[in-house]
């Protein structure tokens, strides 16, 4: 099926430096999404982006993030500065419509470790 | 708001045998679709199985299929014949459709274990 793909797999980080998650989504899909998961429990949503902008934002989606996706290429999560408690799992997806009827494809994650 | 809830935080069970794993859902919209997802232990998240409000029947597809009780606002995920490769943590998500929220809200995942 469809492939979501997450550069890379696991990224390790002093506090306070900056850090980008890259996210390839399918080629022809329009909305994407990101969540965060800590330690194998629920995925929390972050945020979803279209057509250039963010949509949607839960309170977990503090002013150090921010999301893009430059000319079509990567969708990208930036934490600038990074805390401790970012350490976890972050997983990206996207959507062909983004209507409520469509499932999400996720990729395998980025395991981001905060130090 | 939108909530997903899953109580069963791990359940084992006997190879070739069903299992039934519980969600309930809370929502104020009229409309809405759930779903529930698979995490395997490579942290790889799959698409099985969706609900849609508007329909009485019941899911299925493959060895996958749902219980779904609109009054109760529970959708339970059923497997028959279960493989060792089942083993994973599964996830129940809810996605409202009328409202103007576009997001997926998961439960808090139901890890199964299939014994040979």
């Amino acid at each position: 099926g469809p492939k979501v793909l997450q550069i890379p797999s696991h990224q390790i980080i002093d506090m306070g430096q900056m850090v980008t998650l890259n996210c390839d989504p399918v080629s022809n899909h329009l909305y994407f999404y990101w969540y965060k998961q800590i330690l194998g429990q629920q995925m929390e949503f972050l945020v979803n982006f279209y057509n250039g902008k963010v949509m949607e934002k839960s309170k977990l989606f503090k002013d150090q993030f921010s999301v893009e996706r430059p000319d079509g290429s990567y969708f990208t999560l930036k934490i600038q500065p990074t805390a401790l408690e970012d350490s976890a799992v972050y997983f990206c997806a996207s959507s062909l419509r983004g209507s409520s009827a469509e499932t999400l494809y996720f990729g395998s994650g980025t395991r981001l470790t905060v130090l | 708001a939108q909530k997903v809830t899953q109580t069963q935080t791990s359940i084992s069970v006997m190879e070739k045998t069903t299992v039934t794993m519980d969600c309930v859902y809370e929502t104020q919209d009229s409309s809405y679709f759930l779903f529930w997802y698979k995490q395997t232990a490579s942290g790889e998240i799959v698409f099985l199985i969706r609900q849609d409000s508007y329909k009485k029947e019941n899911a299925t597809v493959g060895h996958y299929s749902l219980n779904f009780q609109k009054p109760k606002s529970s959708i339970g995920l059923i497997i028959t014949a279960t493989q060792i490769e089942d083993s994973a943590v599964y996830f129940c998500a809810m996605r409202e459709g009328s409202s103007n929220t576009n997001k997926v809200v998961f439960g808090t995942g139901t890890r199964l274990q299939v014994l040979p």
